[in-house]
C-alpha cells in the first residue's frame, strides 16, 4: 500500500526552528519528486515547496514566503523526506503535509506546526 | 490573494450537477506546459487528487467527477451529487513566471 506517514510537528517559538518529516512507503521512493504542501487555520492549501529526484538533479524549489528560511532534503535510502524550518513566524503555523509526484497524487494525514509565544 | 481564483462556495441537490471553476493567466492555466489537478479536501484528512492532467482521473475516482481546460479557465464537474461529496475543492497547476505550483483559493461544495 502506497503510504506517507508525517512527523515531528509541535510547538515552537516565533524565531525557532523545527524539522518535520516523511516516511514513505509502497512505492519507489528515489524515483518520485516530492512536495510540501501546508494549510494554515482557517485557509486553503499553499504549496511549500518541491524536491526533485537525485536522477532529475535532487535539487528544490520554494514557494516566496519560505525562501531562505526553510530547506527541504531527502533519504533515498531510508524513504524519508524532510522540512528544515528556521526563523519560523506566527503565519507558518499550519497542517505540513508531504504529497507524491508533480500532480500530488498521495498525500498523508499531516503534521501540524504551531507557532507561539 | 489566491493566483488561481475560484468561488468560495457552490450548493445543489442530491443527484444534481455541480461546476466548479478555476481562473488563472497565461503563466499558468493557459501555459499549454501546466495541467490542471484537482484534489477533494475534508478539513483533518488527507487531501485527494481526482483529476490530474487537466481531465484524467485516477484508478477509484467515479466517472461522476470530470474536468476540462480552455484558456486560462480550467473546470470540475460533479454529476449525480451525494451528501458525502461535501467537502473543499481546490485546482492546482505549476506557474511558469512564478516557478511555483499554485492552488485555487478552494470552494466549499454543501450538497443541501
Amino acid at each position: 500500500e502506497v503510504q506517507l506517514v508525517e512527523s515531528g510537528g509541535g510547538l515552537v517559538k516565533p524565531g525557532g526552528s523545527l524539522r518535520v518529516s516523511c516516511a514513505a512507503s509502497g512505492f519507489t521512493f528515489s524515483d518520485v519528486w516530492m512536495n510540501w504542501v501546508r494549510q494554515g487555520p482557517g485557509k486553503g492549501l499553499e504549496w511549500v515547496g518541491r524536491i526533485k529526484s537525485k536522477t532529475d538533479g535532487g535539487t528544490a524549489d520554494y514557494a516566496a514566503p519560505v525562501k531562505g528560511r526553510f530547506t527541504m532534503s531527502r533519504d533515498d535510502s531510508r524513504n524519508m523526506l524532510y522540512l528544515q524550518m528556521n526563523s519560523l513566524k506566527i503565519e507558518d503555523t499550519a497542517v505540513y503535509y508531504c504529497a507524491r509526484r508533480g500532480g500530488m497524487d498521495v498525500w498523508g494525514k499531516g503534521t501540524t506546526v504551531t507557532v507561539s509565544s | 490573494q489566491s493566483v488561481l481564483t475560484q468561488p468560495p462556495s457552490v450548493s445543489a441537490a442530491p443527484g444534481q450537477k455541480v461546476t466548479i471553476s478555476c481562473s488563472g493567466s497565461s503563466s499558468n492555466i493557459g501555459d499549454n506546459k501546466n495541467y490542471v489537478s484537482w484534489y477533494q479536501h475534508l478539513p483533518g484528512t488527507a487531501p485527494k487528487l481526482l483529476i490530474y492532467d487537466n481531465n484524467k482521473r485516477p484508478s477509484g475516482i467515479p466517472d461522476r467527477f470530470s474536468g476540462s481546460k480552455s484558456g486560462t479557465s480550467a473546470t470540475l464537474g460533479i454529476t449525480r451529487l451525494q451528501t458525502g461529496d461535501e467537502a473543499d475543492y481546490y485546482c492546482g497547476t505549476w506557474d511558469t513566471s512564478l516557478s511555483a505550483w499554485v492552488f485555487g483559493g478552494g470552494t466549499k461544495l454543501t450538497v443541501l
